[in-house]
């Protein structure tokens, strides 16, 4: 079945550099989307992406979906505490019957 | 809208017993997922359903889960017996489209079976 990998699983950083975590799937995406989770918290959606190649920007984030549609990235720049959380991308091979497939995450820990 | 709403949050049991967990979904949204999340096997799609039927349960675990949808605003997940691998998060989402729109996760409920 569809696999959807991502890497790394942990990242820390200092307050203030920027952070990419970086999605990997067996198969070719119809669409994929990111979510984030705050620790303790729930899955909370931050965006999908469809085209081909496609960038879309949010404040300090920045989304790409590859020219294959096999991979994706999120781009953090100027970290702050309040982007602690993990990262998910899930994505969608197109069957229409399976639901979404979620990465098992990367965690972002912020050293002030 | 108040989102999507679980119960209980926290759930500490004993191995064998029975575990119903609830969730109430968004009004309108026609599909409602569970997820059961560790830290070993990350985020799992259990079953989903639309309109109130089951449409793919190949992520349930064993027969000692089932999850039911009576209506279009309430469905259960239950475990019986529960066993200490189960002890997880579990997630109920719900959206307008089963892969193409936004998922709207509940907070979740924390199970602990000892």
């Amino acid at each position: 079945g569809q696999q959807v990998m991502q890497i790394p699983q942990y990242q820390h950083v200092q307050e203030g550099e920027d952070f990419t975590t970086y999605c990997n799937s067996s198969t070719t995406l119809s669409n994929i989307q990111w979510y984030k989770q705050r620790p303790g918290g729930h899955p909370v959606f931050l965006i999908q992406l469809v085209k081909s190649g496609e960038v879309k920007k949010q404040k300090r984030l920045t989304f790409q979906f590859g020219e294959a549609k096999k991979n994706s990235s999120l781009h953090i720049t100027a970290t702050q505490t309040t982007d602690v959380g993990t990262y998910f991308c899930a994505g969608d091979s197109g069957g229409g019957a399976d639901g979404l497939t979620f990465g098992k995450g990367t965690h972002l820990i912020i050293q002030p | 809208d108040a989102g999507v709403i679980q119960s209980p949050r926290h759930e500490v049991t004993e191995m064998g017993q029975e575990v119903t967990l609830r969730c109430k979904p968004i009004s309108g949204h026609d599909y409602l997922f569970w997820y059961r999340q560790t830290m070993m096997r990350g985020l799992e799609l259990l079953i989903y359903f639309n309109n109130n039927v089951p449409i793919d349960d190949s992520g349930m675990p064993e027969d000692r889960f089932s999850a039911k949808m009576p209506n279009a605003s309430f469905s259960t997940l239950k475990i019986q017996p529960s066993e200490p691998r189960d002890s997880a998060v579990y997630f109920c989402a719900s959206s307008l489209a089963p892969n193409t729109g936004e998922l709207f996760f509940g907070e979740g409920s924390r199970l602990t079976v000892l």
